[in-house]
């Protein structure tokens, strides 16, 4: 157990509808970042947040955007989902410059 | 960024030390190799990291060659519960303080009685 909390376990959504996964950080972890693993690969970086602002971005396109609130949680909004959307999303939460990510166990989203 | 390679799986028999290899020839002086493992529909776990010495803790020790371009991650007696999917990666850290990880496919260990 990590400490990091994901919303929801599952989720199922039609493609051109919009979505948003919440993340609730380890106490005292002020950096948030968002993964998105596709089934068989490893992890991608979407981005990172850091005190509510975007601080650095994977290569994803912008209809992924994401939030961090003054508790620290985080969202992740994805619009005009596309099958390929499909995957397991993760959060994972580090106090800044800290060599090690605390992952949650990811929200399954699929895209039909 | 540099790039990881890393066998697709490996097998090992339970309280058999396993031996992970990896090779990270474009690394640069600055950039540490640390391991992840993915336990089936669990978020990856920190298992160790190091920059040019040898490392150990509680769950690993990482040896890295000397001139950096390899390392292996020993896990030193093999549970079935470290069946998992281990993850070799260079630590990107940029002037902003971003920290994103850059996995690759990883090694598929499996664990067996």
């Amino acid at each position: 157990e990590t400490g990091v909390t994901q919303s929801p376990t599952h989720l199922i959504k039609t493609r051109g509808q919009q979505v948003t996964l919440r993340c609730s950080s380890q106490s005292g972890h002020n950096t948030v970042s968002w993964y998105q693993q596709a089934l068989g690969q490893g992890p991608q970086f979407i981005f990172q947040y850091y005190r509510e602002e975007e601080n650095g971005r994977g290569n994803f396109p912008p209809r992924f955007s994401g939030l961090q609130f003054p508790n620290y949680s985080s969202e992740l909004n994805v619009n005009a989902l596309e099958l390929d959307d499909s995957a397991l999303y993760l959060c994972a939460s580090s106090p800044q410059y800290s060599y090690e990510q605390y992952f949650g166990p990811g929200t399954r989203l699929t895209v039909t | 960024d540099a790039k990881t390679t890393q066998p697709t799986s490996m097998d090992c028999a339970e309280g058999r030390a396993a031996n992970l290899p990896c090779n990270h020839s474009t690394i640069s002086g600055n950039e540490y190799v640390y391991w992840y493992r993915q336990i089936h529909s669990q978020g990856p776990q920190y298992i160790i990291h190091g920059l040019k010495n040898n490392e150990t803790n509680e769950m690993a020790s990482l040896i890295i060659t000397e001139d950096r371009k390899s390392s292996t991650l020993i896990l030193p007696h093999a549970t079935l519960r470290d069946t998992a999917v281990y993850y070799c990666i260079v630590r990107v850290a940029n002037p902003s303080g971003t920290d994103k990880l850059i996995f690759g496919t990883g090694t598929r260990l499996q664990v067996f009685p």
